[in-house]
């Protein structure tokens, strides 16, 4: 594996149900980023972490839980979500936090529907 | 108003042609600035980053700073069908770690 890795690609789920997506970097970064993606909206930055220790929680709902275990991992823990919280989930990674010049890549993205 | 704005498009090219795609932001602390490429269905890739006033480029590429006026733009020089894609804006003020996106411009080149 290359890259970020994401899953899964896809998930419906229930607005009672519990999920984690998960989300792996094969770059050796330091950093990791959720993102959220819904339509006509840009993408909002939802949860930074750096050597695994959260920096950024972007006013997001507590029904959305981060985890990083490691510099590698990263998880999304939801539950009880609601309909509106349909989007595309991505990950990204850094090499680091606060560089001048920080790209990030992106995972292939969890296509999220709460029913 | 919002940070980093981006008209939705859709910008239509034909092939060949230069293609131009604006953003504006808000911030005047913002010191790097990121052209990210999504074709519908696929997470963004980043195509371009510049964080000097002028112009950058990068084969087919151009990126155009302008820190006085606050805006940033890509040239795309004989655009190709396969360019066709949402064009993501994206802006950082230095040593922070949120990446401030605009809504994107989707672009169509027709043959």
């Amino acid at each position: 594996e290359t890259g970020v890795t994401q899953t899964p690609r896809h998930l419906v789920m229930g607005m009672t149900n519990k999920k984690s997506l998960k989300c792996e970097q094969h770059l050796g970064h330091n950093a990791m980023y959720w993102y959220k993606q819904s339509a006509k909206k840009p993408l909002e930055l939802m949860f930074v972490y750096s050597l695994e220790e959260r920096v950024e929680n972007n006013s997001v709902p507590s029904r959305f839980s981060p985890e990083c275990p490691n510099s590698s991992h990263l998880f999304l823990h939801l539950h009880t979500l609601q309909p509106e919280d349909s989007a595309l989930y991505l990950c990204a990674s850094s090499q680091d936090i606060g560089l001048t010049y920080n790209e990030q890549f992106f995972g292939p993205g969890t296509r999220l529907t709460v029913l | 108003q919002k940070e980093v704005e981006q008209n939705s498009g859709p910008l239509s090219v034909p092939e060949g042609a230069i293609a131009s795609l604006n953003c504006t932001y808000s911030d005047r602390g913002s010191q790097s600035f990121f052209w990210y490429r999504q074709y519908s269905g696929k997470s963004p890739e980043l195509i371009m980053f510049i964080y000097s006033n002028g112009d950058k480029e990068d084969g087919r590429f151009t990126a155009q700073l302008n820190k006085a006026s606050q805006y940033v733009s890509l040239l795309i020089r004989d655009s190709q069908p396969s360019d066709s894609a949402t064009y993501l804006c994206a802006v950082n003020t230095y040593n922070t770690d949120k990446l401030i996106f605009g809504t994107g411009t989707r672009l169509q080149v027709f043959p």
